[in-house]
């Protein structure tokens, strides 16, 4: 199984500075037939469900606001947050879906300062 | 409007059984592969169970290998997954989805004694 390592595990930022989180995965998950790669990242806000934010690296999802940003390669991906709002309080997971069993970081949570 | 809603959760015994079904409406059911993913009260997301989207393919999770069996009826735009031998370890919030974008709401399955 592809093993998700995210970093850090919690995160406190004040609102209106930037915010980061890395996730490295334990094999490469560029799919050399279609060109893509198949990392995507969740917001997980309380008591709702997952909602998708990024997918394939570095689409966002519709209705997603253009602060959040997706990128990397190789193993190591980090989701960016060029300024951050009280509505974006939660916990953020990343996946892999290149190879079944499809695997989730164990998920980062964000407070504001 | 696209829409998963999941039913059939419940408490039941250690070693019982509970049938979970998502009913989707909004989008070709039938054009889809659809997959079960549960969170753990406090924890993470796990990845449990996938169909595709004419149920010739079916894939686990180690965990519930053996005890848990995805299915669908494309007649009736709904996805289930029958869960035999429950453990404690089982209880979770059972999410449908069809990844990456669209999550149900959940339904919480409980195992105690």
């Amino acid at each position: 199984d592809i093993v998700m390592t995210q970093t850090p595990l919690s995160l406190s930022v004040t609102p209106g500075e930037p915010a980061s989180i890395s996730c490295r995965s334990s094999q490469r998950l560029l799919d050399s037939d279609d060109g893509n790669t198949y990392l995507d990242w969740y917001l997980q806000k309380p008591g709702q469900s997952p909602r998708l934010l990024i997918y394939t690296l570095s689409h966002r999802a519709s209705g997603v606001p253009d602060r959040f940003s997706g990128g990397g390669s190789g193993t190591d991906f980090k989701l960016t947050i060029s300024r951050v709002e009280t509505e974006d309080v939660g916990v953020y997971y990343c996946m892999q879906r290149i190879d079944l069993p499809y695997t989730f970081g164990q998920g980062t949570k964000l407070e504001i300062k | 409007q696209m829409q998963l809603v999941e039913s059939g959760g419940g408490v039941v015994q250690p070693g019982r059984s509970l049938r979970l079904s998502c009913a989707v409406s909004g989008f070709t059911f039938s054009n889809y592969a659809m997959h079960w993913v549960r969170q753990a009260p406090g924890l993470g997301l796990e990845w449990v169970a996938a169909i595709s989207h004419d149920a010739k393919k079916k894939y686990y999770s180690d965990s519930v290998k053996g005890r848990f069996t995805i299915s669908r009826d494309n007649s009736k735009n709904t996805l289930y997954l029958q869960m035999n031998s429950l453990r404690s370890d089982d209880t979770a919030l059972y999410y449908c989805v069809r990844i990456p974008s669209l999550w149900g709401q959940g339904t919480l399955a409980t195992v105690s004694s």
